[in-house]
């Protein structure tokens, strides 16, 4: 089975502009799961998508927003970036169950300059 | 806020040592516990998932103990080798997982 996979791998952008990150899952998952690590902290939840609807949400502002598609790929998309975005972002898929293990895709790096 | 705590920060030992980690986690509200391995420029990799009180893993060398009632898992390795260096994660599981901030190990040849 593919791995989950995230595009892009690395990013740069300016403040203010806006960016979106795609994460496609492992074949047959529908949990798709959204986090930031930032030196020194660890991984932070932004939010899970489970069939095409949001049904978690982590402590993030509103500039940070999430879909999920009908094949479960899901995008992120940060507007307005401040340079305290800058960070890996993660995204890990599974079937959906807290007992599941979460798969991790390699991460996009984004640097806000 | 949900408090996954791990200890200690980082450790530096001997190739060949054994070491020990630990993730405290709430004791209410419990679905599973989850330890993976991130290696440098690699996605964590999940090493365990256990759900019942008193759970016991192992994975060759590497075993972890759950401890529901009062709130902890520990993570064992024995004989430590260089490519165990690596940042451990745990994660509680409710309703989302919930990750600590890890333990850095480093194993020195």
């Amino acid at each position: 089975k593919a791995g989950v996979t995230q595009t892009p791998r690395y990013l740069i952008k300016t403040r203010g502009q806006q960016v979106t990150l795609s994460c496609s899952p492992i074949s047959g998952h529908r949990s798709v799961s959204w986090y930031q690590q930032t030196p020194g902290q660890g991984l932070q939840f932004l939010f899970e998508y489970f069939s095409e609807t949001q049904r978690n949400k982590g402590n993030f502002p509103g500039r940070f927003s999430g879909r999920q598609f009908s094949n479960s790929r899901s995008e992120m998309n940060v507007s307005t970036l401040e340079l305290g975005d800058s960070a890996l972002y993660l995204c890990a898929s599974s079937s959906g169950t807290p007992q599941e293990t979460q798969y991790f895709g390699p991460g996009t790096r984004l640097l806000v300059l | 806020i949900l408090n996954v705590e791990q200890s200690p920060q980082s450790l530096h030992v001997q190739e060949g040592d054994s070491t020990n980690f630990t993730c405290s986690f709430p004791s209410s509200n419990f679905y599973a516990l989850h330890w993976y391995r991130w290696e440098t420029a690699k996605s964590p990799e999940a090493l365990f998932v256990m759900t019942l009180n008193g759970d016991e893993k192992k994975k060759g060398r590497i075993s972890a103990t759950l401890n529901t009632k009062e709130g902890y898992s520990y993570l064992y390795i024995k004989g430590s080798q260089p490519e165990d260096s690596a940042t451990y994660l745990c994660a509680f599981t409710g309703n989302q997982f919930y990750f600590g901030t890890g333990t850095s190990l480093t194993v020195i040849p």
